[in-house]
């Protein structure tokens, strides 16, 4: 039972460069989320989605595309990373309905731009 | 702006006492929380939900909720070194949106 996972879970990239995380889910949840988390900011949101093909923005967009083309994978873009992208990355899924709204992360991705 | 407020602590207990932490939140929409543990280098892992209010037990935990006061806390009983973690405060969105609102986390230390 795998459940989420995220690759890769350590990363050092340079100014300038693109790079992207990737967050698999085996529970076939509908709802998936990426968080940012820094010292003295806590987790913030920076997109979701809620099945494929559907995506919306969270609290910090700026700078990251995402897609979800299949349900268990919902990848996430630095189209041109920045110095004040390095943070602490976790993918979050979901089987959203009335009565709980939990979420389970995964592993982490730990982000360094030089 | 929907907020989760939490003391960042932090909060120092001895070993075998309780630990209370607690949380309040701004959005009166909010239905569903929840208490997600963090340790040092992890990712949050959920310890509680609650979505009614009143007190909901489970082992060492309790999870309290006030809608009223918006207000939600986490008593832990017979605290161990191995508590010592951050404790996230969650609350939904609302608006049926699927997204939570977290706290920043309030640093819990047992000492033995």
């Amino acid at each position: 039972d795998a459940g989420i996972t995220q690759s890769p879970r350590y990363k050092i990239t340079e100014t300038g460069r693109q790079v992207t995380l990737m967050c698999h889910q085996t529970w076939s949840h509908s709802y998936m989320f990426w968080y940012r988390q820094d010292l003295g900011h806590g987790l913030r949101l920076i997109y979701y989605s809620a099945a494929a093909d559907i995506t919306d923005k969270g609290e910090v967009p700026d700078g990251y595309v995402v897609s979800r083309s299949k349900t268990e994978n919902f990848p996430l873009t630095l189209e041109s990373a920045t110095r004040s992208q390095t943070s602490v990355y976790f993918c979050a899924s979901s089987e959203y309905d009335r009565a709980t709204e939990t979420q389970y992360f995964g592993p982490g991705t730990r982000l360094l731009v030089l | 702006q929907k907020e989760v407020e939490q003391n960042s602590g932090p909060l120092s207990v001895p070993e075998g006492a309780i630990a209370s932490l607690n949380c309040t939140y701004s959005d009166r929409g909010s239905q569903s929380f929840f208490w997600y543990r963090q340790y040092s280098g992890k990712s949050p892992e959920l310890i509680m939900s609650i979505y009614s209010n009143g007190d909901k037990e489970d082992g060492r935990f309790t999870a309290q909720l006030n809608k009223a006061s918006q207000y939600v806390s986490l008593l832990i009983r017979d605290s161990q070194p191995s508590d010592s973690a951050t404790y996230l405060c969650a609350a939904s969105s609302g608006g049926n949106t699927g997204k939570l609102i977290f706290g920043q986390g309030t640093t819990l230390q047992v000492k033995p």
